[in-house]
C-alpha cells in the first residue's frame, strides 16, 4: 500500500515564526502536492512539484514556499506564520501521469 | 475551467435508508472524477473513479456513482446507510497541467451524518 506520511499531526505556533510540514512518500511517485483545508472552502492547492526540485504555483501560493530536494520529501515552509494560516494541511502524491492522488492524515496547525 | 460544485453542504439520513450526495461538474472536455471519503481527523480515501469507461462505476463500501454527460452530473449513492459512513465526502474533478500530470480541483465537501 501506499503511504504518505505527515510527521506532524498537531502544531501550535506563534505569529512570526518559521514553520516547516514535513510530508514524505514510500511509492517513488514523480508528484506531491501540498493542500489546505477549511470548512466549506473543500481542499484549495497551495504548491506541487512534479520532480525532484522542481516546484509549481498552486492557487494559494502567497506567504508559502516548498522545498524538494529528494523525491519521497516534500516540505512546506511558513516563513513568518499568521493567524490566517490556521488551518488543515494535506499532502498528497500521485504517478506521473497517474490520476489517483494519495493523501497524508493531514497536519492541524494552530497560529496564536 | 474545470469545477465541480457539490449541492449540498450537509446530508442527514437514517441508518439503513439510500444515501445520495450531488455533485455537478464543469469541463471543456471530456472529464475523470471521483469520490473521495474523509473520516474526522483522517486523510482522505478513494472511495471510486470514472475515467471515461463505464458511466456507472462502482466504489469501496457499497457506494456507487453515475456520469452523466447529459446533466453534467456525478452523483454518489448507497442503498443503505450505515453508521460508519458518516463523514465527509468530496467530488473531485482531474484538471491536466502542462507538464503531463494532473492536479485536483475539490469540490467544497458534503458532510453526511447517519442516524441511529
Amino acid at each position: 500500500d501506499v503511504k504518505v506520511t505527515q510527521s506532524s499531526r498537531y502544531l501550535v505556533k506563534r505569529t512570526g515564526e518559521k514553520v516547516f510540514l514535513e510530508c514524505v512518500q514510500d511509492m517513488d511517485h514523480e508528484n506531491m502536492f501540498w493542500y489546505r483545508q477549511d470548512p466549506g472552502l473543500g481542499l484549495r492547492l497551495i504548491y506541487f512539484s512534479y520532480d525532484v526540485k522542481m516546484k509549481e504555483k498552486g492557487d494559494i501560493p502567497e506567504g508559502y514556499s516548498v522545498s524538494r530536494e529528494k523525491k519521497e520529501r516534500f516540505s512546506l515552509i511558513l516563513e513568518s506564520a499568521s493567524t490566517n494560516q490556521t488551518s488543515m494541511y494535506l499532502c498528497a502524491s500521485s504517478l506521473g501521469q497517474g490520476r489517483v492522488f494519495f493523501f497524508g492524515e493531514g497536519s492541524r496547525l494552530t497560529v496564536l | 475551467a474545470q469545477s465541480v460544485t457539490q449541492l449540498d453542504s450537509h446530508v442527514s439520513v437514517s441508518e439503513g435508508t439510500p444515501v445520495l450526495l450531488r455533485c455537478n461538474y464543469s469541463s471543456s472536455y471530456s472529464p475523470s472524477l471521483f469520490w473521495y471519503v474523509q473520516h474526522p481527523n483522517k486523510g482522505l480515501q478513494l472511495l471510486l473513479k470514472y475515467t471515461s469507461a463505464a458511466t456507472l462505476v462502482k466504489g469501496i463500501n457499497g457506494f456507487e456513482a453515475e456520469f452523466k454527460k447529459s446533466e453534467t452530473s456525478f452523483h454518489l449513492t448507497k442503498p443503505s446507510a450505515h453508521m460508519s459512513d458518516a463523514a465527509e465526502y468530496f467530488c473531485v474533478v482531474s484538471d491536466p497541467l502542462w507538464s503531463g500530470t494532473y492536479k485536483y480541483i475539490f469540490g467544497t465537501g458534503t458532510r453526511l451524518k447517519v442516524l441511529a
